[in-house]
């Protein structure tokens, strides 16, 4: 079990570039999630998606877009980078039932995006 | 709404002991917590689900008081391995965590 897998680990962008950060996990979570982290600070939820087809916008949704096409992948897409987009990116999941309501989130290693 | 932890450093001997608290405004229905060490991702410790329930993980217990809309987290004979920062997270609808803003524990030897 590799649990949630994030690529790439670090990555500079130029101003108005854009790229595709990649999530996967193998742990048939119905929950995904993605989160950035500026430095010295909490973690704020950009996207979420509760099941394949599923998505839908958290606290900071702009200048980024998201897809979840099967279980286990979870894209989060960057368009047109900006420096303020410049944190650690990290991607979560979790498995949720009627029985329980939510389980703890299993988190990615994180991606350390700047953008020059 | 994020929810308010305090203090936000801590700084202790190996070996003391440490409350955090974790407030919130908003009604809470279960409270998350994780471990953050330095340059790696959180890692979850423990889930309240109920109000008034206390959970264990090592020498590390917490509470979740639901009228008072607060939880906290205890580590008891703190040991070198607890440093990092804590973050309190509660859940605000579909399952999605909205996360303090942590709260920082230096243990020295």
């Amino acid at each position: 079990n590799a649990g949630v897998t994030q690529t790439p680990k670090f990555r500079i962008l130029k101003i108005g570039q854009s790229m595709t950060l990649q999530c996967t996990q193998d742990m048939n979570h119905n929950y995904m999630y993605w989160y950035r982290q500026d430095p010295g600070m909490g973690l704020k939820l950009i996207y979420y998606s509760v099941g394949a087809g599923i998505t839908d916008k958290g606290e900071v949704p702009n200048g980024y877009n998201v897809s979840r096409s099967t279980t286990e992948d979870f894209p989060l897409r960057l368009e047109l980078a900006a420096p303020s987009q410049t944190s650690v990116y990290f991607c979560a999941s979790s498995y949720s039932s009627q029985r329980q309501a939510n389980y703890g989130y299993t988190f990615g290693s994180g991606t350390r995006l700047t953008v020059v | 709404q994020q929810p308010v932890q305090s203090p936000q450093a801590v700084i202790l001997r190996e070996g003391e002991d440490a409350v955090i608290n974790c407030s919130s405004s908003k009604a809470l229905y279960s409270v998350h917590w994780y471990r953050q060490k330095h340059g790696e991702a959180p890692v979850f410790l423990m889930i309240l689900l109920k109000g008034g329930e206390q959970k264990g993980h090592e020498k590390i217990s917490a509470s979740f008081n639901e009228k008072k809309q607060q939880s906290s987290l205890y580590l008891t004979a703190s040991q070198l391995s607890y440093s990092g920062t804590y973050f309190c997270g509660t859940v605000q609808g579909a399952q999605k965590l909205v996360f303090g803003q942590g709260t920082r524990l230096t243990i020295n030897p």
